[in-house]
């Protein structure tokens, strides 16, 4: 089965500026991750969507990142505007439900923001 | 304070040897996975452990699930190059269903 797919792989923008990720999920999987992971740690969860529902965006900085997945596929991850500290690896993750199935994960997209 | 506690968070070792790296927390967790991420990639499953006590075996890897659930170790015997990488675990918690990874511990493996 083909994998998680993300683009752009690489990202240099300056601050202030804004920048969008797309992610296609591996096909039938119902749910669907965005994960920021800093250098040198753990990816840390941004948000969650079942289907095309929003399950937790608690550790989304909804001040300036937004994420959608309207019809229940594909997802866009949009920073506006950006912080240095932003610079990190957005990683998408798929997985067939919510409840403990294992993540797919992406090669993610590197952003250098400067 | 980190939910899930990795230990060590880098390993240098020789090729030929053994190693355990440790996830620990004061969390109750439903279920506890180990990934492996290399350089440019995303991460890996390697296992899901869901019972307290669990013992997986993954060729030269094994996983332990602690008695009480909230912690886990991966045993790693006879290390080749092909092992390094960023070992993380991630666990749903009991009270909840958000996947939380841990920091990851970096393993270089010489040869």
């Amino acid at each position: 089965e083909a994998g998680v797919a993300q683009s752009p792989r690489y990202k240099i923008i300056e601050k202030r500026q804004s920048v969008a990720f797309w992610c296609n999920p591996i096909s039938g999987h119902a749910t669907l991750y965005w994960y920021q992971q800093i250098l040198g740690q753990g990816p840390k969860l941004l948000i969650q969507f079942q289907n095309n529902g929003v399950v937790d965006d608690s550790q989304l900085p909804k001040d300036r990142f937004s994420a959608e997945r309207l019809k229940g596929v594909d997802s866009t991850l949009k920073i506006q505007p950006a912080k240095l500290e932003d610079s990190a690896v957005y990683l998408c993750a798929s997985s067939l439900n919510s409840r403990g199935s294992p993540l797919h994960f992406g090669n993610g997209t590197r952003l250098t923001v400067t | 304070t980190q939910l899930l506690e990795q230990s060590p968070q880098f390993l240098s070792i020789q090729e030929g040897e053994n190693l355990t790296v440790y996830c620990n927390s004061s969390s109750v967790f439903s279920s506890l996975q180990w990934y492996r991420q290399e350089p440019g990639e995303g991460p890996v499953l390697l296992v899901t452990v869901v019972t307290g006590g669990e013992v997986k075996k993954l060729k030269r890897l094994t996983f332990q699930f602690g008695d009480a659930r909230k912690d886990s170790s991966l045993h790693i015997t006879a290390a080749q190059p092909g092992d390094t990488g960023l070992y993380l675990c991630a666990g749903v918690e009991t009270s909840g269903s958000r996947l939380t990874f841990g920091e990851g511990t970096q393993l270089t493996v010489n040869p």
